[in-house]
């Protein structure tokens, strides 16, 4: 059974840079959630995607963009990177059509962002 | 907002005791708790959850305590092992998870 999945594992830019992640969910997931982790902390959600469109959103800037295709991988999308953008970004991955078991999230390994 | 607050920040524990870390939560309306272990370079793993509709529950050496009126539930390790040495971080979820700042817990062979 294949656990959730991000792209690129490390990634290097500089200010005002842009930059796309990406992440797969768990085989038979609908649902994906991102969430920013910066060095010491806990994770802090930003965005879920449920049937292609933006569910829900935390307290982040729209500098940060997702989408979600009909295969349901999801992309992150910064723009104009801030030397405090650099973090964990992690995606986690759930079944909301499977009632309260949709709070359920699985969490993918993260791809580590550092912005110079 | 949600306010999530977990202690202790760091426990020591020699291998074989028991750990214990409680999390506090503000949102009333939170209706499932999990708790996730992180270790390092990898993402959450949840480790155990319990809905508000129960008080216990028990999966082998973790157990996951539930007190919605006092706002609070406490993950519980027996019979530590230094694989469990990682940071654990308790997740209040309302309509969306809030996390914990995280304990650091080491286990010392």
């Amino acid at each position: 059974d294949a656990g959730v999945t991000q792209s690129p594992t490390h990634l290097i830019k500089t200010r005002g840079q842009q930059v796309t992640l990406r992440c797969s969910p768990k085989s038979g997931h609908d649902t994906v959630s991102w969430y920013q982790q910066a060095l010491g902390q806990g994770p802090q959600f930003i965005f879920q995607y449920y049937e292609e469109e933006e569910r829900q959103r935390g307290n982040f800037p729209d500098r940060f963009s997702g989408h979600q295709f009909p295969n349901y991988s999801s992309e992150l999308n910064v723009n104009a990177l801030l030397l405090g953008d650099s973090a964990l970004y992690l995606c986690a991955s759930s079944l909301l059509t499977s009632g309260r078991a949709g709070d359920t999230q699985y969490f993918g390994p993260g791809t580590r962002l550092t912005v110079l | 907002g949600e306010n999530v607050e977990q202690h202790p920040s760091t426990l020591s524990v020699q291998e074989g005791d028991s750990a214990v870390i409680k999390c506090t939560y503000s949102d009333s309306a939170s209706n499932y708790f999990p708790w996730y272990k992180q270790e390092l370079g990898k993402g959450p793993q949840l480790i155990i959850d319990i809905r508000s509709n129960v008080g216990e529950k028990k999966d082998q050496r973790i157990a996951v305590t539930l007190n919605k009126t006092a706002k609070h539930f406490s993950l519980h390790i027996t019979e530590t092992q230094p694989e469990d040495s990682a940071v654990y971080f308790c997740a209040p979820h309302g309509n969306k998870l809030v996390f914990g700042a995280g304990t650091i817990l080491r286990v010392k062979s």
